[in-house]
């Protein structure tokens, strides 16, 4: 089936601790997405990508770090600068290069600190 | 900065009744327009899609669009309470910016 990939669906960070957040597609999307949701509020943008070796920051990219080395795949690292990583994140892909098209989820990852 | 703002709610419909969901944008520039729906512990789901002015129907999900006032709604038919959840506006311009979502309960 065609879908978005998210891995692991939980993640325990220590303190001073780098951690990788996975995210697949086979939807032959151009575009990538990183967002982070916090408890009752909205997405926030953390990084996005709309072609193979390329990826713009979002509002919120202070602590984190992408690549994006294959089409398919966009991994997030949460890196120790990052103080407050507990956060529910999502990552989306899409057809357009432009904000005209809809972005579709994977089903997210937990990530707490220990 | 972008701004997409919606009533954070709770918005409580009994069962069977008209839920209306509203959403206002300050980018006159937007061209899309789409709905989400995130159940509690889930990731969004893309319900509805506009992108010119007027309605749009799906089963019983309306949206409706107004670029001039740049107001954007969804309308949901016969509410079930498996309708409740969370539901975002997102608005597009040269990116995708999200509401905060309005909380939807549908009682029983």
């Amino acid at each position: 089936d065609g879908g978005i990939t998210q891995s692991p669906k939980y993640l325990f960070r220590k303190e001073g601790q780098n951690v990788t957040l996975s995210c697949e597609q086979n939807l032959n999307h151009d575009a990538m997405y990183w967002y982070r949701q916090d408890p009752g509020q909205g997405l926030r943008l953390i990084y996005y990508s709309q072609i193979v070796n390329d990826f713009q920051k979002g509002d919120i990219a202070e602590g984190y770090s992408v690549s994006r080395e294959k089409k398919e795949s966009f991994p997030l690292t949460v890196t120790s600068a990052q103080k407050n990583p507990t956060a529910f994140y999502l990552c989306a892909s899409g057809t357009g290069r432009e904000g005209n098209q809809p972005q579709h989820f994977g089903d997210g990852t937990r990530l707490s600190i220990l | 900065q972008k701004e997409v703002e919606q009533n954070s709610g709770p918005l409580s419909v009994p069962e069977g009744a008209i839920a209306s969901l509203n959403c206002t944008y300050s980018d006159r520039g937007s061209q899309s327009f789409f709905w989400y729906r995130q159940y509690s512990g889930k990731s969004p789901e893309l319900i509805m899609s506009i992108y010119s002015n007027g309605d749009k129907e799906d089963g019983r999900f309306t949206a409706q669009l107004n670029k001039a006032s740049q107001y954007v709604s969804l309308l949901i038919r016969d509410s079930q309470p498996s309708d409740s959840a969370t539901y975002l506006c997102a608005v597009g311009a040269n990116n995708l910016f999200f509401g905060t979502g309005t909380r939807l309960t549908v009682i029983p």
